[in-house]
């Protein structure tokens, strides 16, 4: 059969719509998590990132909260714009392990 | 980010040839990294290297084989391409002190 991998989750909004990402993390000793976004053709850029002893953080139309009871983190997007579109990966690391495991993905598509 | 450069940027070779990715940046980083991208998959690690003296295996080192040549470069090398090395590969950075990486624009390598 097909490939789990094959398939990114999905989410669609309306242009100028609010949109929410979710990720479900691995390890509850993870302390600091990164969102990226990346653009068809391009590398990952960095968007957010939050430690675990906050629970919300602010950028500039962006939202990212972490609730580490249920290893949950969600990347919020105010007021969606085309060039939203893109796939959007968590990633999340552990203090000293200096490195980033990274999420699956999914693909954010604004509707015009 | 224009601060990591990948060469080449698309590259089709042969099964059983000797390829090898190179990747150059001027943040001043000390932290550099190789991953691969399937599609619809996140990134998996190759190998790492946190100074020149220092390379680290990732998950899926097989077949791949790094050299850090200086602080500003990092280059990944198949020492003989298979079909299923096909994929993206990213370079990345990241600064001694904070875990964020930022990225490459990528090469695209296909093994016919």
């Amino acid at each position: 059969g097909e490939s789990v991998g094959l398939h990114l989750p999905t989410l669609s909004v309306q242009e100028g719509d609010n949109s929410i990402i979710n990720c479900a993390y691995s390890n509850s000793a993870s302390d600091y998590f990164i969102w990226y976004k990346q653009e068809s053709g391009k590398g990952p850029q960095f968007i957010i990132d939050i430690r675990s002893n906050m629970d919300k953080r602010q950028g500039q139309r962006v939202t990212v909260l972490l609730n580490k009871t249920v290893k949950h983190l969600s990347l919020q997007i105010a007021a969606t714009q085309p060039g939203d579109s893109a796939v959007y990966f968590c990633a999340e690391s552990m203090e000293g392990a200096q490195k980033l495991v990274f999420g699956q993905g999914t693909r954010l598509t604004i509707n015009p | 980010d224009a601060d990591v450069t990948q060469t080449p940027r698309n590259r089709i070779t042969k099964t059983g040839k000797r390829i090898m990715l190179e990747c150059s940046q001027t943040k001043g980083h000390d932290r550099m990294y190789w991953y691969r991208q399937d599609p619809g998959l996140g990134l998996r690690l190759i190998y790492y290297s946190f100074d020149v003296k220092d390379i680290n295996k990732g998950e899926i080192s097989d077949g791949y084989s790094v050299s850090r040549q200086a602080q500003a470069k990092f280059s990944l090398s198949l020492e003989s391409a298979i079909p299923n090395q096909t994929a993206l590969y990213f370079c990345a950075t990241s600064d001694f002190f904070v875990d964020t990486q930022y990225f490459g624009p990528g090469t695209r390598l296909t093994v016919l």
